[in-house]
């Protein structure tokens, strides 16, 4: 199986600050890379599809690059409303998750 | 607006069975693979299972091969999955998600889960 490492596993910013999470598969999965966002309680929400690609009406805060195998999820500028569990998910050959990037204020 | 409600979970002994449901609308449920996914408190998302959009074809993880089964009623625009010989490691928020029409693995719609424990 493809294994995604997510970096970091947490992290505090301050509201307006840039934030970045990476996400490193171990093999070469293309741009087959979705982005979700878990707020305590609820289901994950998709973010970022096809490594890059904004979700109809997901604010253009939120961003994706990358491919191949090393993948970046940024928020340009941190909201309060979200703060949340992040994780990567390949789906270039079967189904993996990161592990996760709790993100505080 | 796609929409996708699980229910069924609850409280359940080792060794016991519970069946889960999913009920989709918003789309043309016949269409898309769906998939039922698991999250323990506190810990990582695991894929668990998978149909294909008839029903025809299904996969499983091997945690939960020959105990888990799934199946859909597209009529209902439903999706279940049969838990059997539950263990407290099956313990979590178990989570219907829809694929794509030609991908199982493409998630984009989840639901928003249900409670599902497994304790003497």
């Amino acid at each position: 199986d493809i294994q995604m490492t997510q970096s970091p596993s947490s992290l505090s910013a301050s509201v307006g600050d840039r934030v970045t999470i990476t996400c490193q598969a171990s093999q070469d999965i293309n741009t087959f890379l979705n982005w979700f966002q878990q707020k305590p309680g609820t289901a994950p929400k998709l973010l970022i599809y096809g490594a890059s690609n904004l979700q109809t009406g997901v604010p253009s805060r939120f961003s994706g690059s990358g491919s191949g195998t090393d993948f970046t999820f940024t928020i340009s500028s941190l909201q309060p409303e979200d703060i949340a569990t992040y994780y990567c998910q390949q789906y270039e050959s079967h189904l993996t998750f990161g592990g996760g990037t709790k993100v505080e204020i | 607006q796609v929409h996708l409600v699980e229910s069924g979970g609850g409280l359940v002994k080792p060794g016991g069975s519970l069946r889960l449901s999913c009920t989709a609308s918003g789309f043309v449920f016949s269409d898309y693979y769906m998939n039922w996914l698991r999250q323990v408190p506190g810990k990582g998302l695991e894929w668990l299972s998978y149909s294909s959009d008839s029903g025809s074809y299904t996969r499983y993880a091997d945690s939960v091969k020959d105990r888990f089964a799934i199946s859909r009623d597209n009529a209902k625009n439903s999706i279940f999955l049969q838990m059997n010989s539950l263990r407290a490691e099956d313990t979590g928020i178990y989570y219907c998600a829809r694929g794509t029409t030609y991908n199982w693995n493409d998630l984009n719609y989840w639901g928003q889960g249900t409670l599902v424990t497994v304790s003497s």
